[in-house]
């Protein structure tokens, strides 16, 4: 089966200006998530969706941050306006559901990131 | 709250050499605990987690509930084992995954 597909690969801007990610998760995947990974840093979960619905969105700087997943497939990650310390990979994963009757967390499958550079 | 720790940025050993790869972690309450891998050029993805009790690729991780922890082990390292290793953890009831900053193996020749 397909992977999980994101885009840009790559992205370099200057602070202050905006920028968007894009990510298509696996076919039938209800979970949709959007982690963070600064240099030296293990990934940071920013938002889980479930299906088009947010389940949790605690660790998303809400003030220049934004993401949604309208039709409960794609989502966008948005950063309007970057700031330096946004330097990153961004990774979108998936999972069938986010945990099951008894079996806890599904796993999560890894799109291969976009890495962004503010200048 | 909840937090892994990963005390090694990087850990070396020469091939056929057994590997231990630390993981603590603080967490009121029964997580699921996993280990993610990812080789160089390719996605993170998982390598195993504590529910399934298997041995991926030659490697084991035991849960120490009273040490808290879930060090990642292999008997034999082989070169095709160099990659970062994530360990991480989830609430039993949710998937907020939380991941630790990861360590560095190289398997010298």
């Amino acid at each position: 089966e397909a992977g999980v597909a994101q885009s840009p690969r790559y992205k370099i801007i200057e602070k202050r200006q905006s920028v968007a990610f894009w990510c298509n998760p696996i076919s039938g995947h209800a979970t949709l998530y959007w982690y963070q990974q600064i240099l030296g840093q293990g990934p940071k979960l920013l938002i889980q969706f479930q299906n088009n619905g947010v389940v949790d969105d605690s660790q998303l700087p809400k003030d220049r941050f934004s993401a949604e997943r309208l039709k409960g497939v794609d989502s966008t990650l948005k950063i309007q306006p970057a700031k330096l310390e946004d330097s990153a990979v961004y990774l979108c994963a998936s999972s069938f559901r986010a945990t099951g009757l008894a079996g806890g967390p599904y796993e999560q499958f890894f799109g291969p990131g976009t890495r962004l550079t503010v200048l | 709250a909840q937090r892994v720790t990963q005390p090694e940025k990087l850990l070396s050993v020469f091939k056929g050499a057994p590997v231990e790869l630390k993981c603590n972690y603080s967490y009121s309450g029964s997580p699921e605990l996993f280990w993610y891998v990812q080789y160089s050029r390719q996605r993170l993805q998982l390598l195993l987690r504590h529910i399934s009790r298997e041995s991926i690729k030659g490697f084991t991780a035991d849960l120490n509930k009273g040490e808290t922890s879930f060090h990642l082990k292999k008997p034999f390292a082989q070169e095709e084992d160099s990659a970062m290793y994530y360990c991480a953890l989830a609430p039993y009831n949710n998937n907020d995954m939380r991941f630790g900053a990861g360590t560095r193996l190289t398997v010298k020749p």
